[in-house]
C-alpha cells in the first residue's frame, strides 16, 4: 500500500534562517506532488505542483522554493524565513493515470512557526 | 476558472442532528468532486468522491450527489456525532489534477 511521510513533524524557526521541509511517498511510480499551506484557521493554498522529476509548477509568487531530486521525494525550502511563512505545511500525491479523477493522499503535516 | 465555495462555520449541532454543508463551484470542463475531512492538527482525509454529474459518493453514513444544474455538492449526514467533529473541506480537481478547496467548514457536535 502507499504511504506519504513529512518531517519534520514541527518546527520553530528565527526569522531569515532557512527552511528545508522533505516529503516521500512510498509504494507508487511518477505520482504527481503537491505542497500546500494552511494558515491558522483558513483554507489550503496550493503552493507547488510536479508532475515528474525536475518539473515543478509554482502557483504563487513567494520567498519559497521546491525541488524534486527523485521521482518520490519533494522538497519545500527558503533561503530566508518570513514571519508571514507560519503555518501547517501539507504534502500529497496523486496517481498520474486516470486524469483529474483520481484523489490526493495528505501527508500528515508539519507545522512551522517563524519567531 | 476554477473555484470551490462553501458555508461558513462553524456549525454547531446537537448529537444525532442531521448536518448540510453546502458546496458549490465553478469549474471549466468537467472536475471530480471531493469532500475531505481534518481532524485537529492531522492532514486531510479524504471523505468520499463523485466523478460525475449525478453521482453519488457516500462513506460512513456521509453523503453528496454531483448537481451539474445547480453546480453543487452538498454534504449531508442523517445522525451526526460527537465523533464527526472536525473540519470539512470540499473541492474540485482541474489540469494536472490540481485540486481547488473550499475554505473548510467547522463542525462542533455537542452530546
Amino acid at each position: 500500500s502507499q504511504t506519504i511521510h513529512q518531517w519534520p513533524a514541527t518546527l520553530v524557526q528565527p526569522v531569515g534562517s532557512p527552511l528545508s521541509l522533505e516529503c516521500t511517498v512510498e509504494g507508487t511510480s511518477n505520482p504527481n506532488l503537491y505542497w500546500y499551506r494552511q494558515a491558522a484557521g483558513r483554507g489550503l493554498q496550493l503552493l507547488f505542483y510536479s508532475v515528474g522529476i525536475g518539473q515543478i509548477s509554482s502557483e504563487v509568487p513567494q520567498n519559497l522554493s521546491a525541488s524534486r531530486p527523485q521521482d518520490r521525494q519533494f522538497i519545500l525550502s527558503s533561503k530566508k524565513l518570513l514571519l508571514s511563512d507560519s503555518g501547517f505545511y501539507l504534502c500529497a500525491w496523486s496517481a498520474t493515470l486516470g486524469g483529474s479523477h483520481n484523489e490526493q493522499f495528505f501527508g500528515p503535516g508539519t507545522r512551522l512557526t517563524v519567531l | 476558472g476554477n473555484s470551490v465555495t462553501q458555508m461558513e462555520g462553524p456549525v454547531t449541532l446537537s448529537e444525532e442532528a442531521f448536518l448540510t454543508i453546502n458546496c458549490t463551484y465553478t469549474a471549466t470542463g468537467y472536475p471530480s468532486l471531493f469532500w475531505y475531512v481534518q481532524y485537529p492538527g492531522e492532514g486531510l482525509q479524504l471523505l468520499l468522491k463523485a466523478t460525475k454529474a449525478d453521482d453519488k459518493g457516500s462513506n460512513k453514513g456521509f453523503e453528496a450527489t454531483y448537481r451539474k444544474e445547480t453546480t453543487s455538492f452538498h454534504l449531508e449526514k442523517g445522525s451526526v456525532q460527537v465523533s464527526d467533529s472536525a473540519v470539512y473541506f470540499c473541492a474540485l480537481s482541474g489540469n494536472f489534477n490540481k485540486f481547488y478547496f473550499g475554505s473548510g467548514t467547522k463542525l462542533n457536535v455537542k452530546p
